[in-house]
């Protein structure tokens, strides 16, 4: 079975500390690898989509980083508002019957003026 | 503002009733998703449709019912069969399946549902 394992599940940081949040995934020949925020009480938000091993996207403080088994999001000099849990999220080759997207559990990010 | 909107924010249900959620779009997408999240768990799908007067059962259908009479409009229903139906509730959109971007989800804020 296809599985998306998100660690750690919380992690606190003081601002400025920089850090990694990590996905690792089961599945081989994904079709994307998501990355999504989300705050207290609201939907996920998107953030990044790779696609391929190596490849990296960036946004602000984050940047999300992709191998053949697993993900990372680094956060650089964090900042207090970056506090919310981020959701990692694959998707399966066409040939997997579900197909649709498989997500991990998310990791809680505080960080701590 | 083109978004998504559900409603209500937060819903109460007596044992042995039927509640719907209401989900709303106004971005044009074609694709339409239900998700129920647990304390500790990944997203799970309820049911997604690709197209008006179609729908698929995700992993976990039993206990819901969805219709797809407008391609704005997205309503799940929780039926009374759905043993433990206290979760948060999030719908979602995408672009139709084949166009770039078809995997990202934007989501509503969220049903709140409790049973009594």
């Amino acid at each position: 079975e296809d599985q998306v394992t998100q660690s750690p599940e919380a992690l606190r940081l003081q601002e400025g500390e920089s850090s990694s949040l990590n996905c690792s995934y089961t599945v081989s020949g994904l079709r994307g690898l998501f990355w999504y925020r989300q705050d207290p009480g609201k939907g996920p938000e998107f953030l990044f989509t790779l696609y391929s091993a190596g490849e990296e996207k960036e946004k602000e403080r984050l940047k999300a980083t992709l191998t053949k088994k697993e993900s990372f999001l680094h956060i650089t000099a964090p900042k207090p508002e970056d506090s919310a849990t981020y959701l990692c999220a694959i998707k399966p080759p066409w040939w997997d019957s579900n197909y649709q997207l498989i997500w991990g559990a998310g990791t809680k990010l505080i960080i701590k003026p | 503002d083109g978004g998504i909107t559900q409603s209500p924010k937060y819903l109460f249900r007596k044992e042995g009733q039927n509640v719907t959620l209401s989900c709303e779009q106004n971005l044009n997408h074609d694709a339409m998703y239900w998700y129920r999240q647990d304390p500790g768990q990944g997203l799970r799908l309820i049911y997604y449709s690709q197209i008006v007067n179609d729908f698929q059962k995700g992993d976990i259908a039993e206990g819901y019912s969805v219709s797809r009479e407008k391609k704005e409009s997205f309503p799940l229903t929780v039926t009374s069969a759905q043993k433990n139906p206290t979760a948060f509730y999030l719908c979602a959109s995408s672009i139709g399946k084949g166009s770039s971007g078809a995997n990202v989800l934007t989501f509503g804020a969220g049903s709140r549902l409790t049973v009594l």
